[in-house]
């Protein structure tokens, strides 16, 4: 059962170009949302969050996009860099439930110059 | 500031053997986790714990693995005895309050 879902595994962009990174979820109870972003051999790096309460959160180049009457959230990444090229994973939880966080699959993102 | 560390960054041990896997978290974090990462089930959470106190275990995949909190800058998970499923990346990460969490580079797991 997979509550969290990213179903592009991979994306590629040009340089300068917007990169959208989807995913959604399956449990409503779900009421905060994070990206991460990863390169290899080094762990996740927290990236963006966003609330329930909101719809939209931005931080310089990226912004998050939620819809929570459709399950789905995105990461807009505009201008999109070559330093960029990782994987992201979206990320859910339940407030109450402390910090239990529910990942998705991720999706590897390569910007080309 | 020094992040989580993680020690060791790879780990090749013989089926059967006790492993023991080690984790600093950053000073002043009240939250700390235990990941698993492999290609067929992702990055799934085996354990948390609040305070040095386990908060859920649901995660652990069975009784061969366990953790513990002695104080708030140490963690180990141990899995004894390993068998070769257990061959994975495995995460610690910390936080302040539960949001967002702080992640070490991961040991890197391999049980022949």
């Amino acid at each position: 059962d997979q509550q969290v879902k990213q179903n592009s595994p991979s994306l590629s962009v040009q340089e300068g170009r917007i990169s959208i990174l989807n995913c959604d979820y399956t449990n409503s109870m779900f009421d905060y949302f994070l990206w991460y972003k990863k390169y290899p051999a080094e762990g996740p790096t927290f990236l963006i969050s966003i609330s329930s309460i909101k719809d939209k959160n931005e931080d310089g180049r990226f912004t998050v996009f939620l819809n929570k009457s459709a399950k789905h959230l995105s990461l807009h990444i505009v201008p999109s860099q070559p330093g960029d090229s990782a994987v992201y994973f979206c990320a859910a939880s339940v407030y109450n439930q402390g910090g239990k966080l529910i990942f998705g699959q991720g999706t590897e993102l390569s910007v080309k110059p | 500031d020094a992040g989580v560390i993680q020690s060791p960054r790879h780990e090749v041990t013989e089926m059967g053997q006790e492993v023991t896997l080690r984790c600093k978290p950053i000073s002043g974090h009240d939250y700390l986790f235990w990941y698993r990462q492999t290609m067929m089930r992702g990055l799934e959470l085996l354990i948390y714990f609040n305070n040095n106190v386990p908060i859920d275990d649901s995660g652990m995949p069975e009784d061969r693995f366990s953790a513990k909190m002695p104080n708030a800058s140490f963690s180990t998970l141990k899995i004894q005895p390993s068998e070769p499923r257990d061959s994975a990346v495995y995460f610690c990460a910390s936080s302040p309050g539960g949001q967002p969490q702080h992640f070490g580079d991961g040991t890197r797991l391999s049980i022949l």
